[in-house]
């Protein structure tokens, strides 16, 4: 089974802090993923990343940056929390074929304060 | 137009009941089309993948694709408390791009 671990369920911070959202995967999946979902607004793509040092924006970059210095390892940056970053971030990855389904995280559920 | 569409529910039925979870969509390029469920302050799990038109079984869960009609349903047989959730479908092209339905929240009631 894909394993893929956030490392924090719930984090609260302050606007104006730098936070880091961190996502480890342990399939050797070659794509990974950033969103934020809202309730009625779905899911959106924030970031992804289909290799190593490599990222491309997804629906909604401003105001986040991303890292990818290791495989298994995706990190989101807020630059600057503001409070309309309060949200759930899903991390997501899938193998490098085309096609082939996502598998999430449980997800971090951030509130800026 | 969004790319996806699903009603968003909530969906409320007894237990035992057969339920009938359904999106549309507009682009003919799709050809992959997942189902998804999401607990409560869960993420979302994979249910169901399918590629092209047909139907898929898995248990009490199966998928149906019809990409003439640019329609995708999930059925679940025998529906039982611990299928409460919000169900999300989700499809994509040839390329690592996935679009997602907004959800429909189900809660089958004992």
């Amino acid at each position: 089974d894909v394993k893929v671990t956030q490392s924090s369920r719930y984090l609260v911070k302050r606007t104006g802090e730098k936070v880091f959202l961190e996502c480890v995967q342990d399939m050797d999946h070659e794509n990974m993923f950033w969103y934020r979902q809202d309730p009625g607004l779905g899911l959106r793509l924030i970031y992804f990343s289909y290799d190593v040092k490599m990222k491309e924006k997804g629906d909604i970059p401003e105001g986040y940056s991303v890292s990818r210095e290791k495989k298994e390892r995706f990190s989101l940056i807020l630059e600057s929390a503001s409070t309309n970053q309060t949200s759930m971030y899903l991390c997501a990855t899938t193998t490098g074929q085309g096609g082939q389904p996502q598998h999430f995280g449980d997800g971090t559920r951030l509130s800026i304060l | 137009q969004k790319e996806v569409e699903q009603d968003p529910g909530p969906l409320s039925v007894p237990e035992g009941a057969i339920v009938s979870l359904n999106c549309t969509y507009s682009n003919s390029a799709f050809q992959y089309f997942m189902w998804y469920r999401q607990y409560s302050r869960k993420g979302p799990e994979l249910l169901m993948y399918t590629y092209s038109s047909g139907n898929k079984e898995d248990g009490r869960f199966t998928a149906q694709v019809d990409k003439s009609s640019k329609y995708i349903s999930l059925f679940i047989r025998d529906s039982q408390p611990s299928d409460s959730a919000t169900y999300l479908c989700a499809m994509s092209g040839n390329f690592n791009k996935f679009y997602f339905g907004s959800g429909t929240k189900l809660n089958v009631k004992p």
